[in-house]
């Protein structure tokens, strides 16, 4: 059974730099059959996917155009994870963050697994 | 982007009624390889959103015959045949065929 589980701090101070990992359990961040997501979730935008990383023999990320310029993503093979970091945070990045598997097979690909969420808060 | 709008905004449901909830999208979201890459989620209050159908009408696994999913191209139907109390949550619509995936503004469902 595959989980993640996510850590982080839950209070960053504008301007600041979020840090959020999600650890894999169940499946390898390496995985061909896998992309690893961050979402996040806030009253004002809803749900908006953040980005991804993913392996296929050779790294890649795609970003959401409005993140690409403050966000990475990236994977750590050695413990099995990946990471999100967030720079220059306002409190408009105040949500509650989420990391997700989207599984694809030949005939079939979706988002099937959640981490738990991280609630941030960006205040001074 | 691909816009994903849902109606209604809110359900209040009597227990065993039937409940129905829409989601069109901006452009279509059949893939160059056939798939229809439309899912819908769950999300039950204080979890994470949970997988109910993929690629339009696919239960996914562990998912009650209660939920069925239909629609094509840019227009989608989620139904839930008898609503009981553990469905209450936001329901939200998502579309995977292309980046950003982008998702429904959610429909909050409660029991009358």
């Amino acid at each position: 059974q595959v989980q993640l589980q996510q850590s982080g701090p839950g209070l960053v101070k504008p301007s600041q730099t979020l840090s959020l990992t999600c650890a894999i359990s169940g499946d390898s961040v390496s995985s061909n059959s896998a992309t690893w997501n961050w979402i996040r979730l806030s009253p004002s935008r809803g749900l908006e996917w953040l980005g991804r990383t993913y392996y296929r023999s050779k790294w890649y990320n795609n970003y959401a155009v409005s993140m690409k310029s403050r966000l990475t993503i990236k994977p750590d093979t050695s413990k099995n994870q990946f990471s999100l970091q967030l720079n220059s945070v306002t409190p408009e990045d105040t949500a509650v963050y989420y990391c997700a598997r989207r599984f694809g097979l030949t005939t079939s690909e979706y988002l099937d697994v959640w981490g738990q969420g991280t609630a941030v808060t960006v205040s001074s | 982007d691909i816009v994903m709008t849902q109606t209604p905004l809110s359900l209040s449901v009597t227990p065993g009624q039937p409940a129905s909830i829409s989601c069109k999208s901006s452009q279509s979201l059949v893939h160059v390889d056939g798939n229809t890459y439309f899912y819908w989620y769950l999300q039950r209050p204080g979890q994470s959103p949970q997988l109910l159908i993929y690629e339009v009408s696919s239960r996914f696994s562990g998912v009650s015959d209660r939920f069925s999913g239909s629609g094509s191209g840019t227009d989608f139907t989620l139904k839930i045949s008898r609503v009981e109390a553990e469905d209450v949550g936001v329901y939200y619509c998502m579309q995977g065929v292309d980046l950003p995936l982008t998702f429904g503004g959610g429909t909050k469902v409660e029991i009358k």
